[in-house]
C-alpha cells in the first residue's frame, strides 16, 4: 500500500531563517506530487506539484521554492522565512492523471 | 478572486440530523468536484466526488449533488455523527486528474 510521509510535524524558525520540508512517498512509482498552505482560517492553496524528477510548476509567487531531486521525494525550502509564512503545510501525491489526491499528516510551521 | 468558495465557515448539526455543506464556484469550465474532510493537525482525506455528467454520487451516509446550471454543489450526511465533525473542504478541477482549486472549508460540528 502507499504512505506519504512529511516532517517534521511542528516547526518553529524565527523570521529570517531558511526552510526546508521534506515529504516522501512509498508504494508508488512516478507520481505526481505536490504542496499546498493551509494558512488560519483559509482554504487549501496549491503552491507547487511535480508530475517528475526536477519538474516542478508554481502556483503562486512568493518566497518559497520545491525540489524533486528523487521520484518520490519531494522538498519544499526557503531561504528567508516571513512571518506570512506561518501555516500548516500539507504534501500530496496522485497517480498520473489520477482521481484523488492523498495527504500527508502536514507540518506546522510557526514563523516568530 | 476565490473560484471555489463555501460561504458558511461553521454549520452546527444535532446528532442524528441531516449535515448540508454548501459550495459555489465561478469557473463553468469546471467538471469534476471532490470533498474532503480534514481534522485538527492531520491532513484531508478525500470522501467522494461527483462528475459533471452526474447530478448525484452516493456513498454510505454521504451524497453530493450538483446543480451545473446554478455552479453549485452540496454534501449531505446522513444521519450525522459526532464523528463526523471535522472542517470539510470542497474542491474542483478542470477534468480528472487535473490540478484541483479548493474553498476555504466548512466547519461541522455535530452536537451529542
Amino acid at each position: 500500500s502507499q504512505t506519504i510521509h512529511q516532517w517534521p510535524a511542528t516547526l518553529v524558525q524565527p523570521v529570517g531563517s531558511p526552510l526546508s520540508l521534506e515529504c516522501t512517498v512509498e508504494g508508488t512509482s512516478n507520481p505526481n506530487l505536490y504542496w499546498y498552505r493551509q494558512a488560519a482560517g483559509r482554504g487549501l492553496q496549491l503552491l507547487f506539484y511535480s508530475v517528475g524528477i526536477g519538474q516542478i510548476s508554481s502556483e503562486v509567487p512568493q518566497n518559497l521554492s520545491a525540489s524533486r531531486p528523487q521520484d518520490r521525494q519531494f522538498i519544499l525550502s526557503s531561504k528567508k522565512l516571513l512571518l506570512s509564512d506561518s501555516g500548516f503545510y500539507l504534501c500530496a501525491w496522485s497517480v498520473e492523471g489520477g482521481e484523488t489526491q492523498y495527504f500527508g499528516p502536514g507540518t506546522r510551521l510557526l514563523v516568530l | 478572486d476565490q473560484q471555489v468558495k463555501q460561504n458558511s465557515p461553521s454549520l452546527s448539526v444535532q446528532e442524528g440530523r441531516i449535515s448540508i455543506l454548501n459550495c459555489d464556484y465561478t469557473n463553468s469550465m469546471f467538471d469534476y468536484f471532490l470533498w474532503y474532510k480534514k481534522y485538527p493537525a492531520e491532513g484531508p482525506t478525500f470522501l467522494i466526488s461527483i462528475s459533471s455528467i452526474k447530478d448525484k454520487n452516493e456513498d454510505g451516509r454521504f451524497t453530493v449533488f450538483l446543480n451545473k446550471s446554478a455552479k453549485h454543489l452540496s454534501l449531505h450526511i446522513v444521519p450525522s455523527q459526532p464523528g463526523d465533525s471535522a472542517v470539510y473542504f470542497c474542491a474542483a478541477s478542470l477534468s480528472y486528474g487535473q490540478n484541483f482549486v479548493f474553498g476555504p472549508g466548512t466547519r461541522l460540528s455535530v452536537l451529542p
